[in-house]
């Protein structure tokens, strides 16, 4: 079956830096996506990897490894209103999203 | 980036009524329209895909009499749940796509059934 794990929940404290990881286990792949949600709100895009390597943009980067099955996501400089859940997503050979469960991200003063 | 309306944005209902959302890509024409449902502090479950012009395809589980999805042009998708029940109460979602790029999500729509 086709499979996308994150991490529950994960603390940090603002200012500092924090990687959200993801391992997926899909059928094909045409991509993977980093969303942002906050409570009670429509997820927002953060980045796209479709070739290995890592996509810089402003404070969050996001990495992708093909062979292995995994990406993250970066977060440098955080700030309070960073605090939301992250949410992993992969486009499987039929271009449809399979979505991971999200990571809870809390930012602490 | 590309915007996706949805309306309405919360919504309350009596048990027995139908609802009817909109999905509306207002600045580019989708190929797919996704419409998905996310229950409190989990992720977003894939109800179905709907292609323009096609019926939509339902996921494993979700009744497609009971949510019943129409997708008239390139730019409009609507999910009408039918004979609504409290447990239909959740967070109701599209996404609108063209093949080779992100996902555009709306808004999103609160539904309670009372």
């Amino acid at each position: 079956g086709q499979n996308i794990d994150q991490p529950t929940e994960m603390t940090a404290t603002e200012g500092a830096i924090v990687q959200i990881n993801c391992t997926y286990q899909t059928s094909g792949f045409n991509g993977l996506f980093w969303y942002q949600q906050h409570a009670g709100e429509a997820p927002t895009f953060l980045s796209y990897n479709v070739l290995d390597g890592l996509e810089e943009k402003g404070r969050f980067s996001s990495f992708l490894s093909r062979s292995k099955g995994y990406s993250y996501l970066l977060l440098k400089e955080l700030q309070m209103k960073d605090s939301a859940s992250y949410l992993c997503a992969v486009r499987d050979s039929n271009y449809q999203l399979i979505w991971g469960a999200g990571t809870k991200l809390i930012i602490k003063p | 980036g590309a915007v996706v309306s949805q309306h309405p944005s919360r919504v309350i209902c009596k048990s027995g009524t139908s609802v009817k959302i909109e999905c509306r890509s207002l600045d580019f024409q989708a190929t797919t329209m996704f419409w998905y449902r996310q229950f409190p502090k989990q992720s977003l479950m894939l109800m179905a895909t709907s292609n323009e012009g096609s019926k939509a395809t339902y996921e494993q589980g979700v009744e497609k009499d009971k949510f019943l999805i129409n997708h008239a042009s390139l730019t409009l998708s609507t999910l009408t749940v039918t004979s609504a029940h409290p447990e239909d109460s959740s967070f109701y979602i599209c996404s609108a796509s063209i093949r080779d790029f992100e996902a555009f999500f709306g808004q999103g729509t609160r539904l309670t059934v009372v």
